[in-house]
């Protein structure tokens, strides 16, 4: 079964730090592109950053661009997301979301096709 | 960023109507869209992909059509399952921004 789960999220002092994680399993990782969407209280959905299957290439949304860092562990079978410099506008619930390629002869479509449960994060004082 | 603004932004509607829920992109994206379900206090599912191509496991109630700008999400005979919120999100270019939602309410 493919599966992505979530850990790490929690209360937070605003500038503080929190290292969300997400456990893959059930298909090849190294073989996609990874995303971190969030979701604020009552709000919708914010795509926040992505990284390619080798990790080379990294994505941010510009709310956090310079505060938040993803990677991931092919080895592992686990992604990341280092988000530093918390601000209260940061409290969402975080999902990751597995990036799925089709392709119609010279065109690529991307979509998140597997997500997890999501981990929420609160930035309070 | 491209902008993405769907209509209405809450509809109410009873078990069995047809149902059509628009998308609309602030400049043209071809048919790089997708539209995902959200269930209350539950993950998206992704339902379609480049605007008409249903997802493995989505029941056939469900369509997509559209490009260039504009978009539609149709349910053709909702049951209570259905009850939910959509998003559409566009593919075209980073950061791949989606729409502020549509709440799907039981009439």
């Amino acid at each position: 079964e493919v599966q992505l789960v979530e850990s790490g999220g929690g209360l937070v002092q605003p500038g503080g730090s929190l290292r969300l994680s997400c456990a893959a399993s059930g298909f090849s990782f190294s073989s996609y592109a990874m995303n971190w969407v969030r979701q604020a209280p009552g709000k919708g959905l914010e795509w926040v950053s992505a990284i390619s299957g080798s990790g080379g290439s990294t994505y941010y949304a510009d709310s956090v661009k310079g505060r938040f860092t993803i990677s991931r562990d092919n080895s592992k079978n686990t992604l990341f997301l280092q988000m530093n410099s918390l601000r209260d506008e940061d409290t969402a619930v975080y999902y990751c979301a597995k990036r799925t390629t089709a392709n119609n002869g010279p065109y690529y479509y991307y979509y998140m096709d597997v997500w997890g449960k999501g981990t929420t994060v609160t930035v309070s004082s | 960023d491209i902008q993405m603004t769907q209509s209405p932004s809450s509809l109410s509607a009873s078990v069995g109507d047809r149902v059509t829920i628009t998308c609309r992109a602030s400049q043209s994206i071809s048919n790089y869209l997708n539209w995902y379900q959200q269930r209350p206090g539950k993950a998206p599912e992704l339902l379609i992909y480049a605007a008409s191509s249903l997802q493995s496991g989505v029941p056939s109630r469900f369509s997509g059509s559209g490009s260039g700008t504009d978009f539609t999400l149709t349910i053709s005979s909702l049951q209570p399952e259905d009850f939910a919120t959509y998003y559409c999100q566009q593919s075209y270019s980073d950061p791949y921004t989606f729409g502020q939602g549509t709440k799907l309410e039981i009439k």
